[in-house]
């Protein structure tokens, strides 16, 4: 069993749509990221989360450490979300790069 | 300010060859990371490094695999006699090193052994 799990693996929406990815961890962290690759490859750093949630833009991140979970929100969907959205790990007491990754959520968004 | 930037972007090697992937990390960052990931694989983590020294390697395959940062110059990911299982993207990315900040990523190099 992957010490971060995410789901769903692939997910199909229609423009608009509210999304939620979800992402469960086994192990204790001492913060999350969530992470967007372009299909063309680029990786981007969408959100660092310790506790709460924070907002930008379409996104929204919750993190509840007590459960283990994090979600990203994208509120009002558009193909140009379309993209793999990776969680990722920082295990508590490891180096900060140190990141455990989830295996990605395949979005796409259908005009 | 320009991002991370890494380079070559797509690198063919023959098995045997020696490949060199580069990072220069954002302006003002001090810690360098190098992910690799695997064609259908999820990114691994492999090296984190600061200037002149090694902060965490227990992600490096133990033979054939280097990384570095010197003083002056970009960070530089070294594999020795790269073989079919080294084809793979690899990201590096970079921070300004205080504790839970973002990190920042390149856009990757595509190592293609042949």
């Amino acid at each position: 069993k992957n010490e971060v799990e995410q789901s769903p693996q692939n997910l199909t929406a229609q423009e608009g749509e509210f999304i939620t990815i979800n992402c469960s961890y086994s192990v204790g962290i001492s913060a999350l990221h969530w992470l967007q690759q372009h299909p063309g490859g680029g990786i981007v750093s969408l959100f660092m989360l310790s506790s709460g949630k924070k907002k930008h833009g379409r996104l929204i991140a919750t993190i509840n450490i007590q459960e283990k979970h994090s979600s990203l929100h994208i509120t009002a969907s558009h193909p140009r979300d379309s993209a793999v959205y990776i969680c990722a790990a920082v295990n508590y007491g490891g180096s900060q790069g140190n990141l455990i990754f989830g295996k990605g959520t395949k979005l796409s968004v259908k005009p | 300010n320009a991002g991370v930037m890494q380079n070559p972007r797509h690198l063919v090697r023959r098995r045997g060859q020696e490949a060199r992937l580069r990072c220069s990390p954002m302006k003002g960052h001090s810690h360098v990371y190098w992910y690799r990931q695997l064609p259908e694989e999820g990114l691994k983590f492999m090296v984190y490094l600061q200037k002149e020294n090694i902060i965490d390697e227990s992600g490096m395959p133990k033979e054939r695999f280097s990384a570095e940062f010197p003083k002056e110059g970009p960070s530089i990911l070294r594999i020795q006699q790269v073989v079919r299982g080294d084809s793979a993207a690899y990201f590096c990315a970079s921070s300004p090193g205080t504790l839970e900040t973002t990190i920042y990523f390149g856009e990757g190099s595509w190592l293609t052994v042949v």
